[in-house]
Order: structure tokens, then C-alpha cells, then sequence
């Protein structure tokens, strides 16, 4: 089945500095989701992305839906130590079920305070 | 408050036996997933259910038979455990409706074979 690249795998950054990951598919995607795991618990929902182009914060995060539909970067501005986690990029890839995400490897951030 | 819940957070057991996880959520989703993490953290589907039918069934062992009674709960059984199962199991659920909806995870059981 499709994978989706994500980078970095892993980022080392000091507190206040802005963060920038990504995620790229080899085709075109209909949704592109973006997730955090803290240790010990379950993905939780960050940023739902439904339309090419589409830009969409939520607090000090930034998520765009490419125009090409086939990827999408998140944007951590002005970092904290609780943004410690693993970010998952997902998707629906089009053409495939409505149901299935396929998920990114995952970007492990750690943040010194 | 929980609105995806699983149980157990924790199973450990012996290569052979059988064991069962439960799933219920309170959101008033049709849809309901397992998937796997990997001790690499990858997470891959293994079923899902629309309101009580089998909607996606990657490959995954036939020791792994997933039940859904309601719409509102889903169990995963697993036969004659592996080594290889060692995993984290999630949970999650989705509205229905066919438009892409994101899923809510539960938060995991950690299922270890001795």
C-alpha cells in the first residue's frame, strides 16, 4: 500500500525555537491529519486538512494541505518543553477506502529547556 | 469522560494462551478501528467496522478475530499468542459518511508475550 515519507525522523531543537516537519506521498491525497503521541497514550487529533491549499492553525500550530495534494508540512512556532512527543502525518489517499489512514513513520521531537 | 476507551492498559501473558482486548467509545461514531504499533512506533491498520460490518480487513493473522456487538464497541481476540505480537493495540473510531473523517485513538494496551 502507499507510504507516506516523513521528515525529520528526529529533531533536537531548544525551547522557543520554531519547528517544521513534513510529509510526502507519491499520490494524491484526499485529507491530510496531523497527530501527537505522548508517551504512554494514544494519537491525539492536532490538525484536520480537507482542501489543496487550505492553511489551518491551532495555537502556536500551522498545518497547510499542499497544492499538489500530495503533501503537507506542520509548523510549531516558539516551542515548549511539552511539545515533546512523536507528530504522525496521516491521510486518505484518493481513490482508496474513506476509512483507511495511512499513517508517516513518525517525527520524535525533543525540546531543552 | 473517556470518549474512546480500551481495556486492559496492560496485558502480559504466555506465548500459546488466548486473550481478548475491549474497545467502547461514547462519541456516537459508526466506524471503529484496531491497529498495531510496532516497537518502531508505526501504526498500521488492522480492521475496521461500520456499524457492525467489516469494512476493512488488512492482512493480519486469522488469530486475530475482531467482534463488534454494537456500534459503540469493538473486541479483538487473539488466539495461540506469538512472540510477534508483542505490540501496542489502539483503538480508534471516525464518524461515518464516507468523507474522510479523522479518527480518535483510545489509549493503547501493551500486550506483551512471555
Amino acid at each position: 500500500g502507499q507510504q507516506l515519507n516523513q521528515s525529520p525522523q528526529s529533531m533536537f531543537i531548544q525551547e522557543g525555537e520554531d519547528v517544521s516537519m513534513n510529509c510526502t506521498s507519491s499520490s494524491i491525497f484526499n485529507t491530510w491529519l496531523w497527530y501527537k503521541q505522548d508517551p504512554g497514550e494514544g494519537p491525539v487529533l492536532l490538525i484536520a486538512l480537507y482542501k489543496a491549499g487550505e492553511l489551518t492553525s491551532n495555537g502556536r500550530l500551522t498545518a497547510q494541505f499542499g497544492i499538489t495534494r500530495k503533501d503537507s508540512f506542520l509548523n510549531i512556532s516558539a516551542s515548549i518543553p511539552s511539545d515533546v512527543g512523536i507528530y504522525f502525518c496521516a491521510g486518505h489517499e484518493s481513490g482508496g477506502s474513506n476509512y483507511k489512514l495511512t499513517f508517516g513513520k513518525g517525527t520524535l521531537l525533543t525540546v531543552n529547556p | 469522560d473517556t470518549a474512546v476507551s480500551q481495556t486492559p492498559k496492560y496485558l502480559v501473558t504466555q506465548m500459546g494462551n488466548d486473550k481478548s482486548i475491549k474497545c467502547e467509545q461514547n462519541l456516537g461514531h459508526d466506524t471503529m478501528y484496531w491497529y498495531k504499533q510496532d516497537s518502531k512506533k508505526f501504526l498500521k491498520i488492522m480492521f475496521s467496522y461500520n456499524n457492525k460490518e467489516l469494512i476493512i480487513n488488512e492482512t493480519v493473522p486469522n488469530r486475530f478475530s475482531p467482534k463488534s456487538p454494537d456500534k459503540a464497541h469493538l473486541n479483538l481476540h487473539i488466539n495461540s499468542l506469538e512472540l510477534g505480537d508483542s505490540a501496542v493495540y489502539f483503538c480508534a473510531s471516525s464518524q461515518f459518511g464516507g468523507s474522510n473523517q479523522p479518527q480518535h485513538f483510545g489509549d493503547g494496551t501493551r500486550l506483551s508475550i512471555l
